[in-house]
């Protein structure tokens, strides 16, 4: 059963802000969101990870309702080098395995010059 | 600091044969992870080691799989005899946190992956 939907693909322009929502209704309480990236012929790399909120870091911002039930991944002024796809993943810590790290389809964001 | 480095990049082989995927976690991490990428569908979870011992294999395909960690440190992934459906990308990844850790003691930082093709 997938815990989370995310759009197929992006397309942004070079400078501009991409939000990439992810969907994840029965979240549970003791789950927490994490947002993988991955580039081509390159394993995912680890960006941001909440529980509720709103996390920034030096590569992106985490912004997560109130009820928690979704979270968007926000870049800012995106380039060339941040097309990649984007894997949201909802679950608890412990114990880690395939229920809690499942990573579905992802986003796929391109970005334009 | 060495990231996770895996070995081969890429193995071709041939159906019926056997091969074995090496992973080196980051140094210090206890919990080793293995995944696997099939025909380009989503990447799924196959075990997790704590040290040397099997945690959860609950997403190891078939018993042509085995995985190993002996020591703690390095695992390898052995695939005999292999067959044409597990040609895909296979990744591992570590990350710290002494069990049952919290959510942020569980970031995975992965190795590049090894690319599997069976002919």
């Amino acid at each position: 059963l997938a815990k989370t939907t995310q759009p197929i693909s992006m397309d942004s322009y070079e400078g501009q802000e991409v939000n990439i929502t992810c969907s994840h209704n029965n979240i549970a309480t003791n789950d927490y969101i994490t947002w993988y990236q991955q580039f081509p012929s390159q394993g995912p790399r680890f960006i941001i990870q909440g529980y509720k909120t709103k996390v920034t870091n030096e590569v992106a911002s985490l912004f997560i309702p109130a009820d928690r039930k979704s979270s968007t991944l926000s870049l800012p002024r995106v380039s060339l080098s941040d097309t990649a796809v984007y894997y949201c993943l909802v679950g608890d810590a412990w114990p880690p395995g395939a229920n809690n790290l499942f990573f579905g389809t992802g986003t796929r964001l391109t970005v334009i010059p | 600091e060495a990231g996770v480095t895996q070995f081969p990049s890429h193995s071709v082989i041939e159906k019926g044969q056997t091969v074995t995927l090496r992973c080196d976690p980051i140094s210090g991490h206890d919990n080793l992870y293995w995944y696997r990428r099939v025909m380009g569908k989503e990447i799924k979870f196959l075990l997790h080691f704590v040290k040397e011992s099997k945690q959860d294999e609950s997403g190891m395909p078939n018993n042509r799989f085995l995985a190993e960690r002996t020591g703690g440190t390095y695992s390898t992934l052995k695939v005999q005899p292999a067959e044409l459906e597990d040609s895909g990308v296979y990744f591992c990844a570590s990350s710290p946190g002494t069990p049952p850790f919290s959510y942020h003691e569980n970031i995975q930082y992965f190795g590049a992956g090894t690319r599997l093709s069976v002919l």
